[in-house]
């Protein structure tokens, strides 16, 4: 059974970039597709972009700006960078397999953007 | 974006009784495939979502058969036919037809 585990730091400051990475361990990352979903707290679920184990991406267009997803094959990883950040980018960040659907995800890392 | 609706809001069930919640689509989800992407999340307090069902109405494996999902373009129903106290949690619908992929708001289903 994958396993997925998210990892990067929990405080960022205003204006900076949020870098968090997603590290895949009981299988391959390669042949499947690979998201980033977030949870402000307290509130619903937001899909941020998926990434497949080639490089190609579909992002969020509210968020496609600020956001680069990245896959690192040889290390079994995939990241995540949001830039500028804002207040309104606390969240929960998750990482989860899937497309169109999402079958496994990560415990979760809470990130609060705060000076 | 599609819009997805879910109700009721809120969902006090007794143990052992049945539970329904409606998701609605702003748009239909039918795929050029011919397939329904319409999926159903269950997030316990302090859990990660876990994936219930799939395409409107298969279930992921290792979830109890008292769970079901029901309904086609843009009126879909997810059912508990009895309720059990690790039911408790948020449920979520979501769309993965059309991009960007969106969530319901969520139905909290808790025990009267």
């Amino acid at each position: 059974q994958v396993q997925l585990q998210e990892s990067g730091p929990g405080l960022v400051k205003p204006s900076e970039t949020l870098s968090l990475t997603c590290t895949v361990s009981g299988g391959s990352i390669n042949n499947y597709h690979w998201s980033w979903i977030r949870q402000p707290p307290g509130k619903g679920l937001e899909w941020i972009g998926y990434i497949y184990y080639n490089g190609s991406t579909n992002y969020n267009p509210s968020l496609k700006s600020r956001v680069t997803i990245s896959v690192d094959t040889s290390k079994n990883q995939f990241s995540l960078k949001l830039s500028s950040v804002t207040a309104a980018d606390t969240a929960v960040y998750y990482c989860a397999r899937g497309q169109r659907g999402m079958p496994q995800w990560g415990q979760g890392t809470l990130v609060t953007v705060s000076s | 974006d599609v819009v997805m609706t879910q109700s009721p809001l809120s969902l006090p069930v007794t143990l052992g009784q049945p539970a329904s919640i409606s998701c609605r689509s702003s748009q239909s989800l039918v795929y050029s495939d011919g397939d329904t992407y319409l999926n159903w999340f269950q997030q316990r307090p302090g859990q990660s979502p876990r994936r219930l069902i799939y395409k409107v109405s298969d279930r992921d494996s290792g979830v109890p058969d008292r769970f079901s999902g029901s309904g086609s373009g843009t009126d879909f129903t997810l059912k508990i036919s009895r309720v059990e106290a690790e039911d408790v949690g948020v449920y979520y619908c979501m769309q993965g037809t059309h991009w960007p992929l969106t969530f319901g708001g969520g139905t909290k289903v808790e025990i009267k």
